[in-house]
């Protein structure tokens, strides 16, 4: 089962900063990494997918880079609606496809 | 618009069953490949289970193999998760998800239900 590890665990940002969020993978996974945005109440909501692929509606601000293990998910410039936890998905070594922990995304 | 409801959760003993239910609108359901995903209580996301889009392939994750059953009936645009010899760690947050591309098994969730909270409890 591949692992994939977040980091940090709480990224603590001011309205406008740009925010640079991690994911590792225990093994290669190639492309095939997605993120997920998740508010409090709310289910998921797929931002990027094959690692750098916007989905359907996802702002421009959302970007997504990497290859192999490493992967990271940029916020341009923050908007008070981006603060929210976000999870990476790996679909490149399954069953069973797998999740990161999650970055929490939260005002300074 | 795409839309799904879960149904189904409540406070059941250890040892116990339940059926989990999702109604699926605003897509083609018998087109794409469903997914069950949980998330306990202030955790993260893991996934459960999965259906190919006509019904003849399943997956599921070790923790539940055996004991949970998924399935779909495409003449009522609705899902299933039979759940069997419940134990206190299938607490969650249930959500149906419904995968990203047409007839094939993508593994990429783009539309989540709400959830349907499961509660294994004495």
């Amino acid at each position: 089962e591949i692992v994939l590890t977040q980091s940090p665990a709480t990224l603590s940002l001011s309205p406008g900063e740009r925010a640079t969020l991690s994911c590792r993978a225990s093994q290669s996974v190639g492309s095939y990494l997605a993120w997920y945005q998740q508010k409090p109440g709310q289910a998921p909501r797929l931002l990027i997918y094959d690692a750098s692929n916007r989905a359907t509606g996802i702002p421009a601000r959302f970007s997504g880079s990497g290859s192999g293990t490493d992967f990271t998910l940029t916020i341009s410039s923050l908007e008070p609606e981006d603060f929210a936890v976000y999870y990476c998905q790996q679909r490149n070594n399954w069953p069973p496809y797998t999740f990161g922990q999650g970055t929490k995304l939260e005002i300074k | 618009e795409v839309q799904l409801v879960e149904s189904g959760g409540v406070v059941v003993q250890p040892g116990g069953s339940l059926r989990l239910s999702c109604t699926a609108s605003g897509f083609t359901f018998d087109d794409y490949t469903m997914h069950w995903v949980r998330q306990a209580p202030g955790k993260g996301l893991e996934w459960v289970s999965l259906i190919s889009w006509d019904g003849r392939s399943t997956y599921y994750a070790d923790s539940v193999k055996g004991r949970f059953t998924i399935s779909r009936d495409n003449s009522k645009n609705s899902l299933y998760l039979q759940m069997n010899s419940l134990r206190t760690e299938d607490t969650a947050l249930y959500y149906c998800a419904k995968d990203s591309n047409r007839q094939q098994l993508v593994l990429v969730p783009d539309y989540w239900g709400q959830g349907t909270l499961v509660t294994v409890s004495s």
